[in-house]
């Protein structure tokens, strides 16, 4: 059964920048057929897609966050990374991240669902 | 974006109770929509994907349903380990957006 670790701070400043990683102990990033997302639950406000990348490299962001992520992928390290900048209290929260299947279908594919998910970082942005 | 709006927010239910959380979008998402439940502390964990179709290891006592702008997702018989929060979310278009929640408690 594939595992997701994050790793990376969950104590910054404000303006600081927030670094994560995820590390997929497969080795599936570089075979294909997964997107691979973050997701963040901040208090009091539910899950909140952040965004995802496939293993060529190709982005989806959330707009209301567009201007501030960047997510990256490494096949040759098996792991896949979120940067946010400019990060405020209101980026509090817990950061998760997690796989998407693609799915075939005629025609085309589909996505499955959040199967499988790290084991989430705690982010507390203060001054 | 696609809003996703659960209900009822909270629930209050008895061990062996039929319980049914709706979720409606804003437009209509054909049936990719997925479920899940997470219980305070711990990670979610997908019970549904593609509106009716069960997760591999998940209980037979969940079940989903719907397509379009409307679904539910019902709960056979509560159990002490269904005691949880459970959030769908729509898979059709970007940005993926998530219900806020329905808290299932016991009554």
């Amino acid at each position: 059964q594939v595992e997701l670790h994050q790793s990376g701070l969950g104590l910054l400043k404000p303006s600081e920048t927030l670094s994560l990683t995820c590390t997929v102990s497969d080795g599936s990033i570089a075979i294909g057929g997964w997107y691979w997302n973050w997701i963040r639950q901040r208090p009091g406000k539910g899950l909140e897609w952040i965004g995802n990348i496939y293993n060529n490299g190709s982005t989806n962001y959330n707009p209301s966050l567009q201007s501030r992520i960047s997510i990256s992928v490494d096949t040759s390290k098996d792991q896949f990374s979120l940067e946010l900048t400019s990060v405020t209290p209101a980026d509090t929260g817990v950061y998760y991240c997690a796989r998407v299947p693609l799915v075939p279908k005629v025609p085309g594919w589909y996505y499955y669902g959040l199967d499988v998910w790290g084991q989430g970082t705690t982010v507390t942005v203060s001054s | 974006d696609v809003q996703m709006t659960q209900s009822p927010s909270t629930l209050s239910a008895s061990i062996g109770d039929r319980v049914t959380i709706t979720c409606r979008a804003s437009q209509a998402i054909a049936t990719w929509l997925a479920w899940y439940q997470q219980t305070p502390g711990t990670v979610p964990k997908l019970l549904i994907y593609k509106a009716s179709n069960l997760e591999v290891g998940v209980s037979s006592r969940f079940s989903g349903s719907g397509s379009g702008t409307e679904f539910t997702l019902t709960i056979s018989s509560l159990q002490p380990d269904d005691f949880a929060t459970y959030y769908c979310q729509q898979l059709h278009s970007y940005p993926w957006t998530f219900g806020r929640g329905t808290r299932v408690e016991i009554k």
